[in-house]
């Protein structure tokens, strides 16, 4: 079984639904990422979070916000989604101790019409 | 602020052709440098990390080498496979922060 899952893997929605998307992580570790992913322009962290209480904006955080429901779960949420959000996301998850390499999800591919 | 600009691909290889992909960066204080790697369909994985001036990096038959003085961590394979086909992200991280800072990511496509 995969160590970090997300879902939906795909998602196709309208402009002004609220949506979710969902990170599971069975690795045992605190901190957890939601990254998106544009071609061209790599990977850009949305938000973080070092442990269940501690929540972070990343460098990208307008119009998204998120949950961490306990250490194995991290929420993201586009409270009214518009078609500049039409992306690929990714949850990813690290040690501590090992706190400089990430383990990432499989991705969820986010259509905005 | 801290940034990392890679090669643009796609870079297109015949099998067992030497690779080279560079990666050049700018930070304040000491970054931690990675390479990391996407298959089709899949999320990204850590390929190889160099923490300080001068380490090598190695996993796969691929290397790189941290250089300080140049600003670079470019990533070499002396013969790709089909199999290395991917999208390939040079990534930084500052100490204390534990938040990677990513490259826009070169594509290699490696053709029998």
């Amino acid at each position: 079984d995969a160590d970090v899952t997300q879902t939906p893997r795909n998602r196709i929605t309208k402009t002004g639904k609220r949506i979710m998307l969902e990170c599971s992580q069975t690795k045992g570790h605190d901190r957890m990422y939601w990254y998106r992913q544009d071609p061209g322009l790599g990977l850009r962290l949305i938000y973080y979070s070092f442990d269940v209480k501690d929540i972070n904006k990343g460098e990208i955080s307008d119009g998204y916000s998120v949950s961490r429901q306990a250490q194995a779960k991290f929420s993201l949420s586009l409270e009214s989604a518009i078609p500049n959000q039409t992306a690929l996301y990714f949850c990813a998850t690290s040690d501590f101790d090992r706190a400089e390499t990430q383990y990432f999800g499989p991705g969820t591919r986010l259509l905005v019409l | 602020g801290d940034s990392v600009t890679q090669m643009e691909g796609p870079v297109t290889l015949s099998e067992e052709a030497f690779l080279t992909i560079n990666c050049t960066y700018t930070a304040t204080g000491y970054p931690s440098l990675f390479w990391y790697v996407q298959y089709p369909g899949e999320g990204l994985q850590l390929l190889l990390k160099a923490t300080k001036a001068d380490d090598k990096g190695s996993n796969k038959g691929f290397e790189a080498t941290y250089r300080k003085e140049t600003t670079s961590f470019h990533l070499e394979k002396g013969s790709v496979q089909v199999s290395d086909s991917a999208v390939y992200f040079c990534a930084l991280s500052t100490s204390g922060y534990n938040k990677l800072i990513f490259g826009a990511g070169t594509r290699l496509a490696v053709h029998p």
